[in-house]
């Protein structure tokens, strides 16, 4: 199977950051999303990674290492906000299927 | 205005019923796709289709059968209903299957109980 990994939970503080973790073992890649993912709600997309790297895009930035299958996103000056869960996805070469992580969930406490 | 539209927003279903699960996209996207969320559980790439034909299905059950009248349409029957089959329904489109950009973005998902 595709194994794309996340932990389950990530707590941190208002104003400070957050990175979220994704490994993943699949038999083909051609980039990694990142969503958000309010309870009860359609996952939104933050980012998309294909180049091995930092990608800053301010509140969010993503990191890639091909080679080792790990990806995070970073998120800086946390707000209450923020809470939610984040899924790490890995594009698959064939009709643009993605593999999603179970998701972190992220919780900013004041 | 929601780009993405899916109907109904809940529905309850009693065990071996039929129903059909509605996907509108107003993105002027060419490719569709259905994913499952289950409690507990990753979302679950069920379909991908470009421009209306089947390009991928990873869905085990021929149970659930997408139906696509128009291009920026994607329905999902589901037929002989199982509690099991109890999950958040997403749709998802993009502009094209093949392009390294061509980013999903997600309708607001329908609900299913199988009672």
């Amino acid at each position: 199977g595709q194994g794309v990994e996340q932990p389950d939970n990530l707590m941190s503080v208002e104003g400070t950051f957050a990175r979220v973790n994704c490994t993943y073992s699949t038999s083909g890649f051609n980039g990694l999303s990142w969503y958000q993912q309010r309870e009860g709600h359609a996952p939104v997309f933050l980012s998309y990674v294909v180049l091995d790297g930092l990608k800053d895009s301010g509140h969010f930035s993503t990191f890639l290492s091909r080679s080792n299958g790990y990806s995070y996103l970073l998120l800086t000056e946390l707000q209450i906000k923020d809470s939610a869960s984040y899924l790490c996805a890995v594009r698959m070469p064939n009709y643009n299927v993605l593999y999603f992580g179970s998701g972190t969930k992220l919780t900013v406490e004041p | 205005d929601p780009k993405i539209i899916q109907k109904p927003k809940y529905l309850v279903a009693v065990t071996g019923s039929e129903k059909i699960l509605i996907c509108e996209q107003y993105l002027g996207h060419n490719a569709m796709y259905w994913y499952r969320q289950s409690a507990k559980k990753p979302l679950e790439f069920m379909f991908s289709y470009s421009y209306q034909k089947l390009m991928d299905n990873q869905t085990a059950s021929s149970r659930f059968q997408p139906q696509s009248s128009k291009k920026n349409h994607l329905d999902l029957q589901i037929t002989a209903l199982k509690p099991d089959d109890s999950a958040t329904y997403f749709c998802a489109s993009s502009q094209r299957t093949g392009g390294s950009q061509d980013t999903q973005y997600f309708g607001p998902g329908t609900r299913l109980l199988v009672l």
